[in-house]
């Protein structure tokens, strides 16, 4: 079975630089996984903010950004802001339609 | 701009079944792929299967295999999924989502686009 791995949570500071990562318990993950990023608020349903690595969905601000840091995917945000304290969570794609979801990242901003 | 509008919330005894319905809006559901993820109260996405753009086939997780059904009904552009032999375990918020596989020269993907606003399902005695 697939295991995605995530920080259970992290900290950042207003305005400070954080970035999240997204790995595989075996194995690297590249850009054939076509890491996928996605935020969550408490009670609302999660908004899609990277595809393809590292392309913005439609809206997102520019301070989020994707990557591949060494044998993971990441997401980078650049400027914190206290509407970004929310979960986050990365899919990959494992092929043959099927996808794997990290347990998520919660995020705090203080 | 897709919409997707999810049924409204469920409770449900063990052992019985529940379906939840996503009406789609902005868009043919024929120029869509609707996929399910579900989210146990406290906990984190969990894939749960639907239609797969890329080999055109309906897919589901392995640990759903054997109880749950997708469906459409193109003539109201909605999408159903069906969970028999509830448990409380089954306990959650159920999203419907459009899934979007690109395959271009320039860029390539597999991912969430849209989202439902979530179908709280409770299964309990």
């Amino acid at each position: 079975q697939t295991v995605v791995t995530q920080e259970p949570s992290f900290s950042v500071s207003p305005g400070g630089t954080v970035t999240l990562t997204c790995g595989l318990k075996s194995g690297s993950v590249s850009t054939s996984y076509y890491p996928s990023w996605y935020q969550q608020t408490p009670g609302q349903a999660p908004r899609t903010l990277i595809y393809s690595t590292n392309t913005r969905s439609s809206g997102v601000p520019d301070r989020f950004s994707g990557s591949i840091r060494g044998n993971k995917a990441a997401l980078t945000i650049t400027g914190a802001q206290a509407d970004d304290e929310s979960d986050y969570y990365c899919a990959l794609y494992m092929g043959s339609g099927i996808s794997v979801f990290g347990g998520g990242t919660k995020l705090t901003v203080l | 701009q897709v919409q997707l509008l999810q049924s409204g919330a469920e409770v449900k005894k063990p052992g019985a079944s529940v379906k939840v319905s996503c009406k789609v809006s902005g868009y043919k559901l024929t120029e869509l792929s609707i996929q399910w993820v579900r989210q146990v109260p406290g906990k984190g996405l969990e894939w749960m299967g639907g239609f797969d753009p890329e080999d055109a086939e309906t897919i589901y997780a392995q640990i759903f295999q054997g109880r749950i059904t997708m469906t459409e009904d193109t003539s109201t552009d909605t999408a159903y999924m069906e969970l028999s032999s509830l448990e409380s375990e089954d306990t959650a918020v159920y999203y419907c989502a459009t899934v979007h596989w690109i395959s271009g020269v320039i860029i390539t993907g597999y991912y969430f686009g849209n989202w439902g606003q979530g179908t709280l399902v409770t299964v309990s005695s």
